[in-house]
């Protein structure tokens, strides 16, 4: 079934710091690729997606861009403060296609 | 704004029975709601998928004899766990997409569940 893979397990940064996340995913045709965050004691939150190959979404000073030849969708932002502390998940469609399939989730910690 | 609440946001419940579980779209209409499952050290497991006036669609490993849904209109779903025992405690997420925001599925905050 399609899925998506998150590399990185946990990211220790201080603030300021440039961030990546690596997401790839395997899957058929163009399926839509998403990323949410999630906060401690919350649900995830949207943060954007993108479609097609080479569309860039972006919020929040994050942005990923779809890549259909490596088939990735990494995370990255050019400077990271500690309100950004938080657990970064990539996603697509599953097979119904309004469903999601989450990666295993990146736990981001940013120190002072 | 667009919004998912759920509810509750706690509960613990005594092994063998049962907990229902609400979410409620707010500010759009939610034509398909996804309910998913986030245990602890594990990523989200999507259980099922309710649109409106379509069949509820199971995942593997979930069943409606186990996690019955409703979702009688565009702003309410609701599910719940029966029988629920030690593997079931988890976050019970409600990911709810429809006119709003591209489609991307807005989540709630969830429902903590922990089983005694």
């Amino acid at each position: 079934g399609d899925s998506v893979t998150q590399t990185e397990g946990q990211v220790a940064l201080s603030e300021e710091d440039f961030l990546t996340i690596h997401c790839n995913y395997s899957a058929s045709g163009y399926p839509a690729l998403f990323w949410y965050v999630q906060y401690p004691g919350e649900g995830p939150q949207f943060l954007f997606r993108a479609s097609r190959d080479k569309e860039k979404g972006s919020s929040r000073g994050f942005e990923a861009t779809y890549d259909k030849g490596t088939t990735s969708f990494h995370l990255r932002k050019a400077s990271v403060q500690e309100s950004d502390s938080a657990v970064y998940y990539c996603a697509l469609p599953n097979n119904y296609a309004q469903g999601l399939t989450f990666g295993l989730g990146t736990r981001v910690s940013v120190f002072p | 704004g667009a919004l998912v609440y759920q509810y509750p946001r706690r509960t613990i419940c005594k092994s063998g029975t049962s907990m229902r579980m609400e979410c409620q779209a707010v500010g759009f209409q939610a034509t398909s709601v996804a309910w998913y499952r986030q245990s602890p050290q594990k990523t989200f497991e999507l259980i099922a998928l309710s649109t409106v006036n379509s069949a509820i669609k199971y995942e593997q490993n979930f069943t409606q004899e186990k996690f019955p849904i409703s979702h009688p209109n565009l702003s309410f779903s609701s599910m719940t766990v029966l029988n629920a025992y030690l593997e079931d405690r988890g976050l019970y997420l409600c990911g709810a997409s429809g006119t709003y925001n591209n489609q991307a599925p807005l989540f709630g905050e969830g429902t903590r569940l922990s089983v005694l």
